[in-house]
């Protein structure tokens, strides 16, 4: 079954203790993204990545870090969590580029105490 | 910059209702509009999507038309169901980016 796969669901740390949430997919898409989702704010563009070893900033990529070793993960890193990075968070892969059909996990809710 | 804005929500609905949920857009070069779902729990999912001027995308029953003279993709279903509770993202993608920019989302309740 075609699907992203992002883990931890759910995970409750405290400030400044580092966090690594994994995100693997098993459709050879050359594109990989993260994204954070706030009420009232939609879903917004955290990193991505066109292809292995090719990683770029998005919207808001500050407090965060990626690495893309191997075509299949896309880890997003955070260093030093703070409070204001609670959010809900979506891994999403495509073919080529997010015009085309974007497929997303099932998304981690992450809360920084 | 490209944007799009959506319209609030909640929208609560008795089944069988005719649904409306508008969309409009700003952007540069023509980008393709997508309709993206997400049940409670879950990941978001691409419902429906189109790449070009009057391309009308359809899925389960859901249609938007990409209309470039008002720059507007608005959702419609003529018959919703309880099972389309979800929370519906308008969104674009286009140009230099190469990313997905979102609307806030709708909140749609139906109600039986």
């Amino acid at each position: 079954e075609a699907q992203v796969t992002q883990n931890p669901r759910y995970l409750i740390t405290v400030t400044g203790k580092k966090l690594t949430v994994t995100c693997s997919q098993n459709m050879n898409h050359e594109y990989m993204s993260w994204y954070r989702q706030d009420p009232g704010l939609g879903l917004r563009q955290i990193y991505y990545s066109m292809n292995v070893e090719v990683t770029d900033k998005g919207d808001v990529p500050e407090g965060y870090k990626v690495s893309r070793k191997e075509k299949r993960n896309f880890p997003l890193i955070l260093e030093s969590p703070s409070p204001n990075q609670t959010s809900l968070y979506f891994c999403a892969s495509s073919m080529t580029g997010m015009n085309t059909e974007a497929f997303f996990g099932q998304g981690t809710r992450l809360t920084v105490v | 910059g490209n944007s799009v804005t959506q319209m609030e929500g909640p929208v609560t609905l008795s089944e069988e209702a005719f649904l409306t949920i508008n969309c409009t857009y700003t952007a540069t070069g023509y980008p393709s509009l997508f309709w993206y779902v997400q049940y409670p729990g879950e990941g978001l999912q691409l419902l429906l999507k189109a790449t070009k001027a009057d391309d009308k995308g359809s899925n389960k029953g859901f249609e938007a038309t990409y209309r470039k003279e008002t720059t507007s993709f608005h959702l419609e279903k003529g018959s919703v169901q309880v099972s389309d509770s979800a929370v519906y993202f308008c969104a674009l993608a286009g140009g230099a980016t190469n990313k997905l920019i979102f609307g806030t989302g709708t909140l749609l309740a139906v109600q039986p």
